[in-house]
């Protein structure tokens, strides 16, 4: 149980256009989701919390009209990247923590802006 | 700020035992976890320690001492598979994680 999946697992795309990324829980359901970043050969960076029915809370230094994110439902958010450039080429990694202590990640997005 | 300070790699042999530390600071603190990254994969979670002391999972064992921010992932008996990015992680509030920077293990015959 606890599987989080995530749609694409990679995408290549032109500078300015937008990317949708979507995190699913599979068997359970996630009133709280987190996005991270991840750059080569570093660490994660919690990007936002996305929670089920309201906006969701974005760390320090993240644009959250660059990052949008919808948690439309109980298994399902989604982050938008708008307007995206070459320095926003990253590892996209989504969780959620179905029971206390323990986060389920997804396989993650490798993103690539051209 | 906070922060979580790990060794950036470590090398062993197959069947040996290596311990990778992590120290922290940070503004909130409920519990110490450690994740497992292979190469183009996802975290996966191998413990996690809310009070000090020791936690053995199989061949895995984390310690955690709250009074010094320290803890270590200790890894017995080590096989190729084991080659991988490990990262401790410290759990805030609202189930946030901060990570930490990282260490790459590297597992030799």
């Amino acid at each position: 149980g606890a599987v989080v999946s995530q749609h694409p697992s990679w995408v290549i795309c032109k500078s300015g256009t937008s990317v949708k990324i979507e995190c699913r829980s599979l068997d359970f359901q996630a009133t709280t989701m987190f996005w991270y970043r991840q750059f080569p050969k570093q660490s994660l960076m919690l990007m936002a919390t996305s929670n089920e029915g309201s906006k969701a809370t974005y760390e320090q230094g993240v644009e959250k009209d660059k990052f949008l994110i919808n948690h439309a439902s109980l298994t399902l958010s989604t982050l938008t990247v708008t307007s995206a450039h070459p320095e926003d080429s990253s590892f996209y990694i989504c969780s959620a923590a179905p029971r206390d202590n323990e986060q389920f990640f997804g396989p993650g997005t490798r993103l690539t802006v051209l | 700020g906070q922060s979580l300070e790990q060794p950036s790699e470590v090398t062993a042999v197959e069947g040996a035992i290596v311990q990778i530390n992590c120290t922290y600071q940070t503004s909130g603190f409920y519990g110490l976890s450690w994740y497992q990254q292979h190469d183009g994969g996802a975290p996966t979670f191998l413990s996690y320690n809310a009070l000090d002391g020791l936690e053995e999972t199989g061949r895995f064992s984390s310690f955690l001492s709250r009074s010094d921010s320290y803890g270590y992932l200790l890894l017995q008996e080590l096989q190729m598979k084991d080659s991988a990015s490990y990262f401790c992680a410290v759990k805030g509030g609202f189930q946030k994680l901060v990570f930490g920077t990282g260490t790459r293990l590297l597992v030799s015959p």
